[in-house]
């Protein structure tokens, strides 16, 4: 059973431009939370999801950031026209239902030059 | 506020030292969870305590509900334990699963 898989590892982005990051849960998992570390910061969460349906958003920032998670293929964190302040580290954890333990990804780091 | 505060920020021990990373949050919660991060950035789950203690290894987690307070111990400590490590809580009012508020870490560095 493979862990929580997101991809790109590193990711560099111009300002202005978009950036799709992907998370694919463990087998079985049907929950997927995002979370934000920004240079020398805790981390942040972001917000949750379930198949089809955003449970909790209060983290994302009001523009530029969209998260889904289809019925079939990876969860997606999109973040249009990148500013450099966005240039972070970002996680993502799966969970099974009913569980409140969590398993992360390696992360993807996004760098907005 | 809900908050999440640990101690010490850095830690800087020798190989075999008895270790304490101490967590202290504000309200109420229904979880609290230890994790850790190495150098390249990875996060690992290492426990999740609503009540009690956990051992895994030479790890050992603890949590006091009425005081509001968790530590995690690392016995015979090794360089390879090197890593930050992160306290992060989800509470029961003004949250759903996964809503984890996170502690800044502690950086524990340990030395042959």
């Amino acid at each position: 059973n493979a862990g929580v898989m997101q991809n790109p590892r590193h990711l560099v982005r111009r300002r202005g431009q978009e950036a799709r990051l992907r998370c694919s849960p463990m087998k079985g998992h049907s929950h997927v939370y995002w979370y934000r570390q920004l240079p020398e910061e805790g981390l942040k969460f972001m917000v949750y999801l379930q198949k089809e349906n955003i449970i909790d958003e209060s983290g994302m920032p009001k523009e530029r950031f969209s998260a889904e998670f289809p019925k079939e293929g990876p969860s997606i964190l999109r973040i249009q026209q990148v500013v450099r302040g966005d240039s972070a580290a970002y996680f993502c954890a799966s969970s099974p239902l009913l569980s409140t333990e969590a398993f992360f990804g390696q992360g993807t780091r996004l760098t907005v030059v | 506020k809900n908050e999440v505060e640990q101690s010490p920020q850095n830690l800087t021990a020798q190989e075999g030292e008895f270790i304490t990373i101490n967590c202290s949050y504000s309200v109420g919660i229904s979880a609290l969870h230890w994790l850790q991060q190495h150098p390249g950035g990875g996060i690992v789950s290492l426990f999740m305590l609503s009540s009690g203690k956990k051992k895994h290894g030479r790890l050992i987690a603890t949590i006091n509900i009425q005081e509001k307070h968790s530590s995690l111990h690392i016995t015979a400590s090794h360089p390879r334990d090197s890593a930050v490590y992160i306290c992060a809580v989800s509470y029961e009012l003004g949250g759903s699963q996964g809503n984890l508020i996170f502690g800044k870490g502690t950086k524990l560095s340990v030395k042959p």
